[in-house]
């Protein structure tokens, strides 16, 4: 079966620009979540949506949101860039998102802010 | 604030050694994952761990979930230059539907 799709694999902005990341998931899968992934702190857990709702979220500032569709592809939206937001921003779709499910990733989407 | 700590975060070795990479928190995990992540591409799943004590082997890697389900271990035997890579473990807490990432151990065999 096809796997997590995101779009775009790489992207530039500006800084105070904004950006809208995309996530297909595995057919099926209802839930969706969204990570971003620095040198310095790792991979970080953004949020995850279930059915349209979104469920979890990480400690990030409001700049960063997301949302999800009835068909449980998923977008992710940064406001105002700052350079500290360029990272690898990963999603990755689950049957249902919990405990112990299996997480399977995109790809990716390399965000460089100038 | 990372809840999980691996060590060592860099390891390069030969050929054939064996290692062992360590998961450690103060927090108790409901399951535990185990990925291995390569340049340009999002983290690949390779195991997944429930209970305490579990063991599971994937081939030349064996993986351990502590007794009281705050830590976990990954062994790997006679390593070869294909098991490099970036390796993460990952646990959720409760039934929340939030995965919390270890620091990473950047893994490379060289021949």
């Amino acid at each position: 079966k096809a796997g997590v799709t995101q779009t775009p694999r790489y992207l530039i902005k500006t800084r105070g620009q904004q950006v809208t990341l995309s996530c297909s998931p595995i057919s099926g899968h209802r839930s969706v979540s969204w990570y971003q992934q620095t040198p310095g702190q790792g991979l970080q857990f953004l949020f995850e949506y279930f059915s349209e709702t979104q469920r979890n979220k990480g400690n990030f500032p409001g700049r960063f949101s997301g949302r999800q569709f009835s068909n449980s592809r998923s977008e992710m939206n940064v406001s105002t860039l700052e350079l500290g937001d360029s990272a690898l921003y990963l999603c990755a779709s689950s049957r249902t998102g919990g405990s112990p499910d299996e997480q399977y990733f995109g790809p990716g989407t390399r965000l460089t802010v100038t | 604030t990372q809840l999980l700590e691996q060590s060592p975060q860099f390891l390069s070795i030969q050929e054939g050694e064996n290692l062992t990479v360590y998961c450690n928190s103060s927090s108790v995990f409901s399951s535990l994952q185990w990925y291995r992540q390569e340049p340009g591409e999002g983290p690949v799943l390779l195991v997944t761990v429930v209970t305490g004590g579990e063991v599971k082997k994937l081939k030349r890697l064996t993986f351990q979930f502590g007794d009281a389900r705050k830590d976990s271990s990954l062994h790997i035997t006679a390593a070869q230059p294909g098991d490099t890579g970036l390796y993460l473990c990952a646990g959720f807490t409760g039934t929340a539907s939030k995965l919390t990432f270890g620091t990473g151990t950047r893994l490379q065999v060289t021949l």
